[in-house]
């Protein structure tokens, strides 16, 4: 069965430092999306891409945020200088253009940022 | 902002017994999704309701989706300890292209032997 990966699986980082969490759609899936969760908190939305353009972003994919399809297989989250409330797991996301929005989650990225 | 409130936060109970999950919005939504969460892995989806007034079954799953597309309802019946898990609902409204979901805070199940 077709699914979403994300690299890597953990991630440790110092504060302020900048990391890319990666992410492979399913190939045929036309939309991606990140999401977060802080531990223990609700999944968040935080940015949806499509057409090789940002569709939809929230207010906590500030100005840090970005995202790219560099190669056509690849979909990163890059966050420029991480805060300490950076810490969470990213959920990587994908969907085809056909059925009632169902996504298909990566197994998630967990970062920590000391 | 549409949200989504879930309820119970937390529920545990003993194999054989039945439990409802709700999830409550005052928004309208195109479709709801369930999703179930391990720890240490990404939401899974377990069903996807779209029609007012729409109930889908899943073995001993039964989901349903409020007359109104503003709240639905996770039945187990049954529950065993394989149920245990996070329990996610996932609304996506009518606008924009990327189709964006909103989640519900969880409910986490823990069904004791």
């Amino acid at each position: 069965e077709p699914e979403v990966t994300q690299t890597p699986s953990h991630q440790v980082t110092q504060m302020g430092q900048e990391v890319i969490l990666r992410c492979v759609p399913i190939s045929n899936h036309l939309y991606f999306y990140w999401y977060r969760q802080i531990l223990g908190q609700k999944v968040e939305f935080l940015v949806s891409f499509y057409n090789n353009e940002i569709s939809e972003k929230s207010e906590i994919f500030d100005d840090q945020f970005s995202v790219e399809r560099p190669d056509g297989s690849n979909f990163t989250l890059k966050i420029r200088s991480t805060k300490l409330e950076d810490s969470a797991m990213y959920f990587c996301a994908s969907t085809g253009e056909s059925g009632a929005n169902v996504l298909t989650f990566g197994a998630g990225s967990r970062l920590t940022v000391l | 902002t549409q949200l989504l409130e879930q309820s119970p936060q937390f529920l545990s109970i003993q194999e054989g017994e039945n439990l409802t999950v709700y999830c409550n919005s005052s928004s309208v939504f195109s479709s709801l999704q369930w999703y179930r969460q391990e720890p240490g892995e990404g939401p899974v989806l377990l069903v996807t309701v779209v029609t007012g007034g729409e109930v889908k079954k899943l073995k001993r799953l039964t989901f349903q989706f409020g007359d109104a597309r503003k709240d639905s309802s996770l039945h187990i019946t049954a529950a065993q300890p394989g149920d245990t898990g996070l329990y996610l609902c996932g609304g996506s409204a009518s606008y924009g292209s990327a189709r964006q979901l909103t989640f519900g805070s969880g409910t986490q199940l823990t069904v004791l032997p």
